[in-house]
């Protein structure tokens, strides 16, 4: 699977957009790029993903590059409950009897008030 | 609430002593995966099974053991606890409707071993 960089942590003013960088170079064609998050203590939590094209969903916007070699996660409107460590995982799908997803240290988003 | 249950959500006890986790996965999922995450780290993979047989191993000590039933529900087994085994235990479970829906994981809340 694609290896993944994000920045180690970020601020957000509350309200405002979080914008989360995630870069996957050497992702391949038929991988897919997951987001995550984990709010502290808490399960970590599916937010969505895509293959090429953009995607959104009731929790967050989800921008990929054309050359698929990078990907942002768009909150539109950050609260304080936005606070977590967000994860970007790449990640080739197959059928049923996935071998696991390998979190790394993904990014700590704090939003401040 | 995520559909996946854990129990128990905390769990006090000595060195050398033994438990065991239990983990009732999504309706309908097939898949269920330990993870392990001590104070401050990343989230450490630790088994999957996959309607009832291992599918994929990860860091997991040879004191710890798991496995998952007819019904699904899985239990992790950790044994000859040591203070280093202190952490937050995640079970989070798949099934998906579709290639891409096959990486949705739904964890549960975890179970928190405090080993004195």
């Amino acid at each position: 699977d694609a290896k993944t960089t994000q920045p180690p942590s970020m601020d957000c003013a509350e309200g405002r957009a979080a914008n989360l960088p995630c870069n996957h170079s050497t992702i391949s064609g038929n991988e897919y790029v997951y987001w995550y998050r984990q709010i502290h203590s808490q399960g970590p939590q599916y937010i969505i993903h895509g293959l090429k094209n953009n995607e959104t969903n009731e929790m967050a916007s989800l921008i990929i590059t054309e050359d698929r070699k990078s990907s942002t996660l768009i909150l539109p409107h950050a609260t304080l409950r936005d606070t977590a460590v967000y994860y970007c995982i790449v990640r080739i799908s197959r059928n049923s009897g996935n071998t696991p997803l390998v979190f790394g240290k993904g990014t700590r988003l704090s939003v401040i008030a | 609430d995520s559909g996946v249950t854990q129990t128990p959500k905390h769990l006090i006890t000595a060195t050398g002593q033994r438990v065991t986790l239990r983990c009732s996965p999504r309706s309908g999922d097939l898949s269920v995966y330990w993870y392990q995450q001590s104070l401050d780290q990343g989230l450490q993979f630790l088994i999957q099974y996959y309607n009832g047989e291992e599918r994929a191993k990860g860091n997991i000590l040879e004191r710890f053991s798991a496995q998952q039933f007819p019904d699904l529900h899985s239990e992790l087994n950790l044994s000859s606890l040591e203070l280093g085994d202190s952490a937050l235990y995640f079970c989070a479970s798949s099934g998906g409707s579709g290639q891409a829906g096959a990486n949705v994981l739904t964890f549960g809340a975890g179970s928190r071993l405090t080993v004195l």
